[in-house]
């Protein structure tokens, strides 16, 4: 089972709006990912947790807050967001070693427009 | 000079042709290296992965690298319409969990 579940798939948000994505993967992976992809762009690394840990944050701004409450589940939290915001968020899991070989598998995405 | 480059494509060969997808990266300290597939409003999908330098086959790809050049690439044979997608090539660092992606190259198969 290489299976990661994002939910939801699609969602329309106003700009005083607070969401959040979630994000679950049951195959024992220790190291989990956000990802953000614009149209006709590569996806963009987040934020990335490790052991339940967040690792890397490659400078997102503070409207987007990601959350890992345990091995299995990552959410990001979603508030007061920006119409250039809409995207592709793509969450993905690997099996957290740090040795480089390890691959990343992606959820389906949720397709998110920021109104 | 950005970290992952690929040629954007489109790269149209004909059905049953070789598709031949290349990369060129930055950072001599990449040790693995990626090849997804992604159809468009889908997620990515990995296809192949390599880590040493020659080549490598999974069915009808094949994955070639080239550290010395910086340079890796994705062979397709007896391409279908069905591989007509983007094809991402991604690298990492021997230690850390950062995946940086490439522009992508857009592949299409005519029948």
């Amino acid at each position: 089972d290489t299976e990661v579940t994002q939910t939801p798939k699609h969602l329309v948000m106003g700009m005083t709006n607070k969401k959040s994505l979630k994000c679950e993967q049951h195959m024992g992976h220790r190291a989990m990912y956000w990802y953000k992809q614009k149209a006709k762009k590569p996806p963009e690394l987040m934020f990335v947790y490790s052991y339940e840990k967040l690792s890397i944050n490659e400078s997102v701004p503070s409207r987007f807050s990601p959350e890992c409450p345990n091995s299995s589940l990552l959410n990001l939290h979603l508030h007061a967001l920006q119409p250039e915001d809409s995207a592709l968020y793509l969450c993905a899991s690997s099996q957290g070693w740090t040795g480089g070989r390890e691959k990343l598998f992606f959820g389906s995405g949720t397709q998110l427009s920021v109104l | 000079q950005k970290e992952v480059e690929q040629n954007s494509g489109p790269l149209s060969v004909p059905e049953g042709a070789i598709a031949s997808l290349n990369c060129t990266y930055s950072d001599r300290v990449s040790q693995s290296f990626f090849w997804y597939r992604q159809y468009s409003g889908k997620s990515p999908e990995l296809i192949m992965s390599i880590y040493s330098n020659g080549d490598k086959e999974d069915g009808r790809f094949t994955a070639q690298l080239n550290k010395a050049s910086q340079y890796v690439s994705l062979l397709i044979r007896d391409s279908q319409p069905s591989d007509s997608a983007t094809y991402l090539c991604a690298v990492k660092r021997e230690y850390g969990n950062k995946l940086v992606f490439g522009a992508g190259t857009i592949l299409r198969v005519k029948s």
